[in-house]
């Protein structure tokens, strides 16, 4: 079975630059996160989708980030404009329902200059 | 968002002994989650339970649900180079599905 897939792996831009990733998740799973990792530190839930509806978005900073979910598969988040504290490792993940385990992609480290 | 405490925060210990860690939550949660993350990856998953008490074990590692339900332990026992990395719990409290990681414990085994 294929894992959760996700790229870029690592993406420098500079402060102020738009930046997207993109996401894959397991063939079937309804529940699609992103989280946002900064070193040293456990994960933050940015956003999660069920199917392709808005769980929860409390903890994503709406002046700057975006994600969708279209079709209720594939997920792009954005970053519009970057600054230098978003430097961090962007996590996607997926499980096949809400409250069940997660399975995580490899990341996308972000750096900021 | 929700603040799950791991303690402790860092540990070097040589190879061959156990290890223990715990997870503390303010909340109530319904699912206590283990996860191990390496450098450069996602956090995969090691040992997952579902109620108060319960204890589960995978291998060299054991975990368990605290009676509160507001915690969570995870021992490995006869530690390995292999078992260096970042131990996260992670889980849903029983406000909502929302998934909550905790601020992880990060493992260095000394051959």
């Amino acid at each position: 079975e294929a894992g959760v897939a996700q790229s870029p792996r690592y993406k420098i831009i500079e402060k102020r630059q738009s930046v997207a990733f993109w996401c894959n998740p397991i063939s079937g799973h309804a529940t699609l996160y992103w989280y946002q990792q900064i070193l040293g530190q456990g994960p933050k839930l940015l956003i999660q989708f069920q199917n392709n509806g808005v769980v929860d978005d409390s903890q994503l900073p709406k002046d700057r980030f975006s994600a969708e979910r279209l079709k209720g598969v594939d997920s792009t988040l954005k970053i519009q404009p970057a600054k230098l504290e978003d430097s961090a490792v962007y996590l996607c993940a997926s499980s096949l329902d809400s409250g069940m385990n997660l399975f995580f992609g490899p990341g996308t480290r972000l750096t900021v200059l | 968002g929700q603040q799950l405490n791991q303690s402790p925060q860092s540990m070097f210990i040589q190879e061959g002994e156990d290890v223990s860690m715990n997870c503390t939550s303010s909340s109530i949660f319904n699912t206590w989650l283990w996860y191990k993350q390496d450098p450069g990856e996602g956090p995969v998953l090691l040992i997952a339970l579902y109620k108060a008490g319960e204890l589960t074990s995978n291998g060299r590692l054991t975990a368990q649900f605290g009676i509160t339900r507001k915690d969570s332990f995870l021992n490995i026992s006869a530690s390995i180079p292999s078992d260096v990395g970042i131990y996260f719990c992670a889980g849903p409290p029983n406000t909502g599905n929302q998934f909550y990681f905790g601020t992880g414990t990060s493992l260095t085994v000394i051959p």
